[in-house]
């Protein structure tokens, strides 16, 4: 069975400091990889692609990549109210863009 | 900015009764999904649609369920005799690209109560 996991509780970090999100999959093929915000009873949002080794920046946004030990992350920086949501892994495992979602982290920011 | 829109966004049937769910993808796109996602749990595949056949299913896309373009923008999800399990949040996605760059954009949803 292809999973993606993501196994940290609820975070809580305070307005402006850095969240730290992981996610690990098991299929060692997989080629692309996304980060989706979730906001409660909302749809998935696009907000990171990656499909290389190493990192990758989008304002305040910054999603790593390491295909060897099949972890994928991602960091926010300076975080707002508003960022705080479910943060949903997503790994496309056959090309086909069927992908395979993680159960999400939520994050809180406190103000 | 182009978006995909679902219809209903929230729909009450009684177990037994057929529903169909509506999408109007983006419009350049190529590719469309159906996806679901019961309280609490994860975002599930159910099905792509390509060229105006399906590309692929996952093992929750039985028979109960099916799938159509009827004209050049709806894309429809039908589930016939609905059941109790069947009660979740259906989201349509539609792409321009395949594979390896592909990247979804999800509608808002529409919420299916089973009763």
């Amino acid at each position: 069975q292809k999973e993606v996991e993501q196994n940290s509780g609820p975070l809580s970090v305070p307005e402006g400091a850095i969240a730290s999100l992981n996610c690990t999959y098991s299929d060692r093929v997989s080629q692309s990889f996304f980060w989706y915000r979730q906001y409660s009873g909302k749809s998935p949002e696009l907000i990171m692609s990656i499909y290389s080794n190493g990192d990758k920046e989008d304002g305040r946004f910054t999603a790593q990549l390491n295909k060897a030990s099949q972890y994928v992350s991602l960091l926010i920086r300076d975080s707002q109210p508003s960022d705080s949501a479910t943060y949903l892994c997503a790994v496309n495992m056959d090309g086909n863009n069927r992908l395979a979602f993680g159960k999400g982290n939520q994050v809180v920011v406190i103000p | 900015e182009p978006e995909v829109t679902q219809t209903p966004s929230h729909q009450v049937t009684q177990m037994g009764q057929e529903v169909i769910l509506r999408c109007v993808p983006i419009s350049n796109h190529l590719y469309f999904y159906w996806y679901r996602q019961i309280l609490g749990q994860k975002v599930e595949f159910l099905v792509s649609f390509y060229n105006n056949e399906i590309s692929e299913k996952s093992e929750i896309f039985d028979d109960q369920f099916s799938v159509e373009r009827p004209d050049g923008s709806n894309f429809t999800l039908k589930i016939r005799s609905t059941k109790l399990e069947d009660s979740a949040m259906y989201f349509c996605a539609s792409s321009e690209w395949k594979g390896r760059t592909g990247e979804l954009f999800f509608g808002e949803g529409s919420r299916l109560t089973v009763l």
